[in-house]
């Protein structure tokens, strides 16, 4: 039973380089999403996806792309990571109207 | 956009005390759920609301649903030292977004 998987689990990033964060469920979910959390502010969306192929911008989606190409699989992208950026990042997965799943999180740090 | 907000952003109890935290949206939610996350960990699912007015119950934990569908709370009686942790609600709108609200940290001491 894995749930939801992300990878890596922590990653240490130079300003301007970039990386993919991987979101991995095995629930057959159609909905994935991605969050951001920082002290004092909660866990605030990235981006959505309501289905393979399909994604929306969520509350914060400037410097990130997604992509879902495949049903199991919700990849964040940073194309030139910011120090704004470090933060700790977290994957859900649900099915319509139901409990979200959460990875462990991803501690993602921009130097 | 939709906004959620949540008060206290801290809560400091002694054990045995009682502690609400609320939840309020800027527009009309389908639903509400509730999350905890103990420190270092993910949130984790307790409960969702539906229906307008609805009221829930978890042992010590009372859940509810405003009348509007705009606003929430949670309630937990004589706290325990393993209630410490952030309490989430999350919302979902029209579109399907889940939305989290700010968060109450709670403190319990022994």
């Amino acid at each position: 039973n894995a749930g939801v998987t992300q990878t890596p689990k922590f990653r240490v990033l130079k300003t301007g380089q970039s990386m993919t964060l991987l979101c991995a469920q095995d629930m057959n979910h159609e909905y994935m999403y991605w969050y951001r959390q920082d002290p004092g502010m909660g866990l605030r969306l990235i981006h959505y996806s309501v289905g393979e192929g399909t994604t929306a911008k969520g509350e914060v989606p400037d410097g990130y792309n997604v992509s879902r190409l495949k049903k199991q699989n919700f990849l964040l992208g940073l194309e030139s990571a910011a120090p704004s950026q470090t933060s700790v990042y977290f994957c859900a997965s649900t099915r319509r109207n139901t409990e979200a799943f959460f990875g462990q999180g991803t501690r993602l740090t921009v130097v | 956009g939709q906004q959620v907000m949540q008060i206290p952003q801290y809560q400091h109890v002694q054990e045995g005390e009682d502690f609400t935290t609320y939840c309020n949206s800027s527009t009309t939610l389908s639903n509400i759920q509730w999350y905890k996350q103990r420190p270092g960990g993910h949130p984790v699912f307790l409960i969702q609301l539906v229906k307008s007015g609805e009221v829930k119950k978890q042992k010590r934990l009372t859940f509810q649903f405003g009348e509007a569908k705009k606003n929430s709370s949670l309630h937990i009686t004589a706290t325990q030292t393993t209630d410490v942790g952030t309490y989430f609600c999350a919302g979902r709108g029209a579109t399907n977004k889940l939305i989290f609200g700010t968060g109450t940290l709670l403190a319990v001491q022994p």
